[in-house]
């Protein structure tokens, strides 16, 4: 069974950072791009960042480029996304989503979500 | 990067209805799109993918249709399970990838 398991999100003040984590288990995880997608509060949803399977690529929103990083650790099955220089905008549920393919595409299986608040 | 608009943005009807929602993208997307569904407090599940592909488990009263820059996703004989936000999403090009903005169908 394919399952996600996002951690890390809290209230952070504007201009501050927080990591999030996503493990994962029940597939081959090297062979998989995963892609964090977040959603404001009563809002749609966003794609912010993806990472191939080696982890070689990496890819982001405009709106999160050069604040967030993305990696990965196959030993770990596990993906995280550094969040810097949080802004008020970016308060929103973090899901972690498994891609269906080696690049980033459709989004076959989420996570759960974590929040992550960002306020004085 | 491609817009996604979905139409309508919310909609009410009854169980036992067939209900359509249309997709449009911004430039042609061959068949790289994808319907989600997300119920309050939950996150999104892959319904449809490559525009008409049931994903497995999905119930055969969902339906997908479309390529290029127009798709419809179609729920036959609404079940109150239905009632929930769809979401389109393309997969043709990024970054970034795009979704729409959401349909969301209530009950009547």
């Amino acid at each position: 069974e394919v399952q996600l398991l996002e951690s890390g999100g809290g209230l952070v003040q504007p201009g501050g950072s927080l990591r999030l984590s996503c493990a994962a288990s029940g597939f081959t995880f090297s062979n998989y791009a995963i892609a964090w997608v977040r959603q404001a509060p009563g809002k749609g949803l966003e794609w912010v960042s993806a990472i191939c399977g080696s982890g070689r690529c990496t890819y982001y929103a405009d709106s999160v480029k050069g604040r967030f990083t993305i990696s990965r650790d196959n030993s770990k099955n596990s993906v995280y996304v550094e969040l810097d220089r949080l802004r008020v905008e970016d308060t929103a549920t973090y899901y972690c989503a498994k891609g269906g393919g080696d690049l980033p595409s459709l989004f076959d299986y989420w996570g759960q979500g974590t929040p992550v608040i960002v306020s004085s | 990067a491609i817009r996604m608009t979905q139409s309508p943005s919310s909609f009410s009807a009854s169980i036992g209805d067939r209900v359509t929602i249309t997709c449009r993208a911004s430039q042609r997307i061959s068949t790289y799109l994808a319907w989600y569904q997300q119920k309050p407090g939950r996150a999104p599940k892959l319904l449809i993918y490559a525009a008409s592909t049931l994903q497995s488990g999905v119930p055969s009263r969902f339906s997908g249709s479309g390529s290029g820059t127009e798709f419809t996703l179609s729920i036959s004989h609404l079940q109150s399970e239905d009632f929930a936000t769809y979401y389109c999403q393309q997969y043709y090009s990024y970054p970034p990838l795009t979704f729409g903005g959401g349909t969301k169908v209530e009950i009547k």
